[in-house]
């Protein structure tokens, strides 16, 4: 059973460039989160998508968005690249469930890693 | 969400068994404690979570203090791939997110 797949596992921009990172849930979830992790940090979220709607932001400025289309994979896109967006980028899956319960466990991939020079 | 502290590293021998502590002294009756383990080159990995009684599954255990307060996370027989950064995480019942702090990074020595 594959899990969350990330496309692409590691990109150059440079500044002032716009990015989209890819996220295919793991199979039978239908909510997905990004995340982003400077080095040596634990994971920020940025947002969650359920229904193909926002559901939930983080501290995140408007430069990141995201998209979630009918077969429950997601994209986020980040535009006007600056150096501090160099992360590894994280799609978490997971059940809705209504409501939403602090138990619910979430399925991460292995990331994006976003370099910006 | 509730604070969590925990100690920034801790080593233990292969074979025996590591004893992971999370204080979270400012939880609610409703916050849930999840644990996440994140290996080298990979995505934060779930663990196990409680409420308020002792968990138990196939990678480890949880014990919660009495007054919620505290955790342990208990890996019962440490092997060179548990090496990892141990998050430790209170999550509010209605939250829809993850709160990482630092985390404890787990060395194990053969």
């Amino acid at each position: 059973d594959a899990g969350v797949t990330q496309s692409p596992t590691h990109l150059i921009k440079t500044r002032g460039q716009q990015v989209t990172l890819r996220c295919s849930p793991k199979s039978g979830h239908d909510t997905v989160s990004w995340y982003q992790q400077a080095l040596g940090q634990g994971p920020q979220f940025i947002f969650q998508y359920y229904e193909e709607e926002e559901r939930q932001r983080g501290n995140f400025p408007d430069r990141f968005s995201g998209h979630q289309f009918p077969n429950y994979s997601s994209e986020l896109n980040v535009n006007a690249l600056l150096l501090g967006d160099s992360a590894l980028y994280l799609c978490a899956s997971s059940v809705f469930g209504e409501p939403w319960s602090g138990a619910n466990v979430l399925t991460f991939g292995a990331g994006s890693r976003l370099t910006v020079l | 969400d509730a604070k969590t502290t925990q100690p920034n590293s801790m080593e233990s021998n292969e074979e025996e068994p590591v004893h992971l502590p999370c204080n979270h002294s400012t939880i609610s009756g409703t916050d849930y404690i999840h644990w996440y383990r994140q290996l080298p080159s990979q995505g934060p990995e779930y663990v196990i979570h409680g409420l308020t009684s002792n968990v138990n599954n196939r990678m480890a255990s949880l014990a919660i203090a009495e007054d919620r307060k505290s955790s342990t996370l208990i890996l019962h027989r440490a092997t060179l791939r548990d090496a990892a950064v141990y998050y430790c995480i209170s999550i509010k019942d209605s939250a829809r997110q993850l709160t990482f702090g630092s985390g404890t990074q787990l060395t194990v020595l053969p």
